[in-house]
This record gives structure tokens, C-alpha cells and sequence, in this order.
């Protein structure tokens, strides 16, 4: 079954700078979705994208999207203390929908110093 | 409720005793999904739920684990003869039929520890 790989496993930065995260997974998708887990809580939806969007934006999110080489990244700007938690991408199972299994990876856990 | 509710939130049995984990998803969802996350690991899909359709199993470890859901509401997720190796947190999920997103609105979570 399909599951993104997200890189790095860790991720340690500064109040203020931007955090970016990969994702990479190996069959077509139609749309990729990114959440946030804040440490020992449920998964939180960050932003979806699509097949036909290269690039997309969400406050000081920006997701953008690689087809052909079939990755993902996830930036975050200005980052904040507030960020620190683990961050998930999620292709779509069979059929490339996400309407139907959904699994995640190991994650990028990202740590935001004040 | 406004969101997914899971109960217990936390759990702590004996090994060999068997435990059932609940889920209630958000009103009108009709897809449930069970994962299971031990600490500082991702998540482990374990079960999906769609409508009236036959549920993915597919993530389920062994046969010591099964899962029900009556209809479109509850779910419960047991866990039989538990071993050691069964404590992580069990997190339930659920989507609405359509939805554009394709969103999973996650519970809380409910924390298993086997002594």
C-alpha cells in the first residue's frame, strides 16, 4: 500500500526560521494531504493538494507538489514555538483518491527553539 | 459531539486480559479509520470502515485484534489476550462520505499500557 516517506526523521531550528520538510512516495496520486500531531494528541489537517497544483498556501504554510518525481514538501516561514510538533504527509491509497485507506509514515518531528 | 470522542482515554491492563477501545466519530461520517501509533513511531493503519461496505482489515496484526462498527456511529476496536507489545496510543479517525478534502478529523486517542 501506498505511504509517504517524510525526510528528515528531525528537524531542530530557531525561533524565526523556516522549517522545510519532504515527503516522497512511490504511486500516482490525484491530491496529498500534510498534518501536524502535537506530542501524544490526535493528527490535526494542516492542507490539501492537488494533482494540478504545483503550489499552494495556507498562512505561513506553503505546500508544494512534484509529480513527476512523485514528492512533496511541506515549508513552514517564521517559524514559531508554537510549531513544534510532528509533521505527516499522506498520499492517497488505491485509486489515488483519499477515499479510501489512508496511511502515514514515521513523520518529521520538528522542534522549534525560542 | 463536535468531534471524534474515543474512550478510554487511557487504559492499563494486565497481559492476557483482553480490552475494548471506543471510538464514536463525528455525526454523519462515514468513514472510520483505526491506527495505531507506539511511542515516538508513526502511525500503523490497522482498520477502515466505509458505509456498508466490507472494512479494510488489512492493517490488523493478528487475530488477537478485531473491530466492529453498527452502521454509520460507534466502533470498537478489542484487543484479546494482550501482550506487552499491544501498549501504544489507538487513534480513530473519521471522513465524511465526498468530502472534497478527503480530511480525517482524529480523536484524541485512547493510551494503552500492558503491564
Amino acid at each position: 500500500s501506498q505511504q509517504g516517506e517524510e525526510d528528515p526523521q528531525a528537524l531542530s531550528i530557531q525561533e524565526g526560521e523556516n522549517a522545510t520538510m519532504n515527503c516522497s512516495y512511490k504511486t500516482s496520486i490525484n491530491n496529498l494531504q500534510w498534518y501536524r500531531q502535537n506530542s501524544g494528541r490526535g493528527l490535526v489537517h494542516l492542507i490539501l493538494i492537488r494533482s494540478n497544483e504545483r503550489e499552494k498556501h495556507s498562512g505561513r504554510l506553503r505546500v508544494t507538489l512534484d509529480t513527476s518525481k512523485k514528492s512533496s514538501s511541506l515549508l513552514i516561514t517564521a517559524s514559531r514555538a508554537a510549531d513544534t510538533a510532528s509533521y505527516f504527509c499522506a498520499p492517497p491509497d488505491a485509486g489515488g483518491t483519499s477515499y479510501g485507506k489512508l496511511t502515514f509514515g514515521q513523520g518529521t518531528i520538528l522542534t522549534v527553539h525560542p | 459531539g463536535a468531534g471524534v470522542s474515543q474512550s478510554p482515554s487511557n487504559k492499563v491492563t494486565e497481559k492476557g486480559k483482553d480490552v475494548e477501545l471506543r471510538c464514536d466519530p463525528i455525526s454523519g461520517h462515514t468513514a472510520l479509520y483505526w491506527y495505531r501509533q507506539r511511542l515516538g513511531q508513526g502511525l500503523e493503519f490497522l482498520i477502515y470502515f466505509q458505509g456498508n461496505s466490507a472494512p479494510d482489515k488489512s492493517g490488523l496484526p493478528s487475530d488477537r485484534f478485531s473491530a466492529e462498527r453498527t452502521g454509520e456511529s460507534v466502533s470498537t476496536l478489542t484487543i484479546q489476550r494482550t501482550q506487552q507489545e499491544d501498549s501504544a496510543v489507538y487513534l480513530c479517525a473519521s471522513r465524511a462520505q465526498g468530502a472534497s478534502t478527503g480530511e480525517l478529523f482524529f480523536g484524541e486517542g485512547s493510551r494503552l499500557t500492558v503491564l
